[in-house]
């Protein structure tokens, strides 16, 4: 069965520092990648999302994420923080072809400090 | 136009009462999700509805949950005899079949058993 791992499951940063987030999923087959953010308070919002093409991915807000096949790794990025990106953020995974339930990580709490 | 609406927001219930979660998809979307996010457990599939199709019930914890969908819209997701580790956010997410097949989700309804 696929996964979805998050290794970091609470970071801290002060504002302006540079972000990034990791996700390794794990499934050999053709899978589609998406980064959740979930605001205090706020219901789940899509981030940005990779199907095919450029493996280096804009979202919303300044984020992007590159997706690297040979490390089985969707890490997401921004280079420089603000106290409103403080939220829990969850990478998921969808495989091409099954039910299209996504599989997501135990997500990561980021808080910004200002 | 209106997002995924999930109601109650909130429940609170006494172990062994039976309660119902309601789902509103967004307006032409044929795909319906039901996930769950507990603390330690991240967000687990429950089940998918797709269109006319027999439901994907694969990620139902066991057989005290169900859900239904009438006339490929509204969903009801029901627990009999709740239990303590019910105690969970419920979440509804719905999506078009074709294309990005982006989840839309709903504020969830955060159920606690007493």
């Amino acid at each position: 069965a696929q996964s979805v791992s998050q290794h970091n499951h609470h970071v801290i940063l002060s504002e302006a520092a540079s972000l990034e987030l990791g996700c390794n999923y794990s499934y050999g087959g053709t899978v589609n990648l998406f980064w959740y953010v979930q605001y205090p308070g706020q219901h789940l919002q899509l981030l940005l999302k990779y199907f095919s093409g450029d493996p280096l991915v804009k979202g919303i807000k300044g984020f992007e994420a590159e997706f690297i096949k040979s490390k089985f790794s969707f890490n997401l990025r921004k280079p420089s923080v603000q106290w409103s990106d403080t939220a829990e953020y969850f990478c998921a995974a969808l495989v091409s072809g099954s039910a299209r339930q996504l599989t997501f990580g135990s997500g990561t709490q980021l808080t910004v400090l200002p | 136009g209106a997002g995924v609406s999930q109601s109650p927001s909130n429940k609170v219930t006494e172990k062994g009462k039976d309660v119902e979660l309601r789902c509103d998809p967004i307006s032409g979307h044929t795909a319906l999700y039901w996930y769950r996010q507990s603390l330690g457990q991240g967000l687990e599939f429950l089940i998918y509805f797709q269109g006319n199709s027999a439901p994907d019930k694969s990620g139902l914890p066991s057989d005290r949950f169900s859900a239904e969908r009438t006339g490929g819209s509204v969903s009801t997701l029901t627990i009999q005899r709740t239990q303590q580790e019910d105690s969970a956010v419920y979440l509804c997410a719905s999506s078009l079949v074709s294309g990005s097949y982006e989840q839309y989700f709903g504020p969830g309804t955060r159920l606690t058993v007493t």
